[in-house]
């Protein structure tokens, strides 16, 4: 079965650093793989996703993630963090083969400092 | 495209009584819909997949008969919490996949039902 972890409970970052969020996941093939980000007592909203190809993924609002299978890893990034950001993020893989579903990390709560 | 719809987007009921959490999938049909309980500072926690027509799959833990889970169409999924008790008080989303897309995994999420039951 698959599994991901999000090493990083909670990060804080100043507005306007670079932010990195990582995410480590487990399966023996190449999984699908998902950011999401959920703001408070709001569902969750796909940030980008990775299914096959170019391993740097763009998303919205700015984010990038890069897949590195020999790392096991989908590490979340963006340049210049804004206070709108703040939010819980988690990363998710899914397998063909398991019917859409989804297994999802822990999640992130970033909070970003004025 | 592919937006999630929940109704209520909170609600609250006395102990004992039954609650119904409707989804829906308002511009594509779900060929499956999710359902998860989130907890404060937690992450998702699959209770069941439904697929339209057919019983729910619930996640082991979860009581089959105190969450019911009605996909009565490719775009409506209805949860009702039976006999409700405080400590059903939570955090309801779903989610839901398309039909006209290659399973993957990707998900469309819905708003979530707040619950809190006195």
């Amino acid at each position: 079965a698959q599994s991901v972890t999000q090493p990083d409970i909670h990060i804080t970052v100043s507005e306007g650093a670079s932010l990195e969020l990582r995410c480590n996941y487990s399966y023996g093939a190449t999984p699908y793989l998902f950011w999401y980000v959920q703001s408070p007592g709001q569902g969750l909203q796909l940030l980008l996703k990775y299914f096959s190809g170019d391993t740097l993924v763009q998303g919205i609002k700015g984010f990038e993630a890069e897949f590195k299978r020999s790392q096991s890893s989908f590490n979340l990034r963006k340049p210049s963090v804004h206070w709108s950001d703040a939010a819980e993020y988690f990363c998710a893989v899914g397998v063909r083969t398991n019917a859409g579903k989804s297994t999802f990390g822990d999640g992130t709560t970033l909070t970003v400092k004025p | 495209g592919a937006v999630v719809s929940q109704h209520p987007s909170w609600v609250i009921c006395k102990s004992g009584t039954s609650v119904k959490i409707e989804c829906r999938s308002l511009d594509f049909q779900a060929t499956t819909m999710f359902w998860y309980r989130q907890f404060p500072k937690q992450s998702l926690m699959l209770m069941a997949t439904s697929n339209e027509g057919s019983k729910a799959t619930y996640e082991q833990g979860v009581e089959k008969d105190k969450f019911l889970i009605n996909h009565a169409s490719l775009t409506l999924s209805t949860l009702t919490v039976t006999s409700a008790h405080p400590e059903d008080s939570s955090f309801y989303i779903c989610s839901a996949t398309d039909r006209g897309a290659p399973p993957s995994g990707e998900q469309y999420f819905g708003p979530g039902t707040r619950l809190t039951v006195t």
